[in-house]
């Protein structure tokens, strides 16, 4: 199982729809997570850390479930602006440190 | 206003000639990383360092170097760049932390080694 894994997409969602994405992880010892948004071309920037109770923040939801090892992003009322390429990132403590991040799923979103 | 500044931003330069790309924060923030970032492999990290002084390799530190002499610059060096050193480059700070804290990033440095 890969350390960090996305559906490479690209998911084609028109606007308005509401869009899912998941993200597994294969260590069970991983203490924090994160999803990023990058842009074409450009450095990628925090979106949401993701709790362990599950957070909203306007139209994202993130959702961590550790008995699965996974982690999700819901968008709602999806916008033009959303369509981006979205990184899951996942921090585990142990011997070393590490930090790991997803390939990303890639997301248009149509007119 | 907060930022990590990478220089230069494009470098197209040819295999072995030395090379150094800065990178500065200005927000006292304790823990830089660099990552490079190829098509189909995402980000991977080069070099971290958590203090002044402290480094260690990340997943793919061979044909890098770093150091963390200020608190507020951590320069990535190159000393025989070769072609598949060609890449996307970013760097990222935080407050503390191996990536336990979210990360602010510069705005890469696109580099092509001939």
């Amino acid at each position: 199982r890969k350390e960090v894994e996305q559906d490479p997409g690209p998911f084609n969602v028109p606007e308005g729809a509401t869009v899912a994405f998941n993200c597994t992880y294969s260590n069970s010892a991983s203490q924090s997570f994160f999803w990023y948004r990058q842009d074409c071309r450009k450095e990628p920037k925090l979106l949401m850390s993701v709790y362990s109770s599950g957070n909203e923040d306007g139209r994202f939801t993130a959702q961590l479930n550790r008995a699965s090892q996974y982690i999700s992003l819901l968008i709602r009322d999806s916008k033009l602006s959303d369509s981006a390429t979205y990184l899951c990132v996942v921090f585990s403590r142990g011997r070393d440190d590490k930090i790991i991040f997803g390939k990303g799923t890639r997301l248009h979103i149509l007119p | 206003e907060a930022q990590v500044t990478q220089n230069p931003r494009y470098l197209i330069t040819v295999t072995g000639k030395k090379l150094t790309v800065t990178c500065s924060q200005n927000m006292n923030h304790e823990y830089m990383s660099w990552y490079r970032q190829d098509p189909g492999l995402g980000l991977r990290q080069i070099y971290y360092s958590m203090n002044v002084e402290v480094t260690d390799k990340g997943d793919v530190p061979e044909g890098y170097k770093v150091s963390r002499k200020e608190k507020r610059n951590f320069p990535l060096i190159l000393e025989s760049p070769s072609p598949n050193q060609t890449s996307l480059y970013f760097c990222a700070s935080s407050l503390e932390g191996q990536g336990s804290q979210p990360q602010h990033f510069g705005d890469g440095t696109r580099l092509s080694i001939l």
